[in-house]
């Protein structure tokens, strides 16, 4: 089973920064098979970037994801109040679609 | 619309069982894989089990013997039948579509039913 750790657990940040969170694999995803969520309270997630790179419908563009292998990120260019969230990353390489802890993401 | 409503929730006994249901619309449903995913309270999401297309099934090490999935292409609903309930299966559960027929990587998601196994 590929376990996905996240950091930092919490990110403290101003409006209109910049926000760059981790994941990391136990094991190489060669598929590039990694999706970020983002979940509010109340709400279920909400998928943001599959594909390591692609966005999902109606994502804005300041959110990005990247990388390859063991080592993935997610960037939010520019924080809006909207975006003070967590953020999971999930991995679908093997049809089970184990999921990282999480990263909050709050106004500093 | 595209739309997963679960239902079936509430509270069971350790031991006990019960079925949670997925009624989607607003797309063609055999065309998607479908996933249960749950959330302990203060918790990450914990991916459940999948059911593709075409029926294939994967399940979580933690329900695999207790839990089953299955789905009705007619009826356009996936429902996960679960058995030997514990108390650490008490979490809001969500149905969500997977991206293709056989990806794990969901696009919708339903509001969530809430199962709670105490005594």
């Amino acid at each position: 089973e590929i376990v996905l750790t996240q950091s930092p657990g919490t990110l403290s940040l101003s409006p209109g920064e910049r926000a760059t969170l981790s994941c990391r694999a136990s094991q190489s995803i060669i598929t590039y098979s990694l999706a970020w969520y983002q979940q509010k309270p109340g709400q279920a997630p909400r998928l943001l970037i599959f594909g390591t790179f692609s966005k999902a419908t109606g994502v804005p563009d300041r959110f990005s994801g990247s990388g390859s292998g063991t080592d993935f990120t997610l960037t939010i260019n520019g924080l809006e109040p909207e975006d003070f969230a967590v953020y999971y990353c999930q991995q679908y390489d093997t049809s089970r679609g184990t999921f990282g802890q999480g990263t909050k993401v709050e106004i500093k | 619309e595209v739309q997963l409503v679960e239902s079936g929730g509430g509270l069971a006994q350790p031991g006990g069982s019960m079925r949670l249901s997925c009624a989607a619309s607003g797309f063609t449903f055999s065309s998607y894989s479908m996933n249960w995913v749950r959330q302990a309270p203060g918790k990450g999401p914990e991916w459940v089990s999948h059911i593709d297309g075409s029926g294939k099934i994967y399940y979580a090490d933690s329900v695999k013997g207790r839990f089953t999935i299955s789905r009705d292409n007619v009826k356009n609903s996936v429902s996960l039948q679960m058995n030997s309930l514990r108390d650490e299966d008490t979490a809001t559960y969500y149905c969500a579509r997977g991206k293709t027929a056989t990806s794990a990587c969901m696009d919708v998601w339903g509001q969530g039913t809430t199962v709670t196994v105490s005594s």
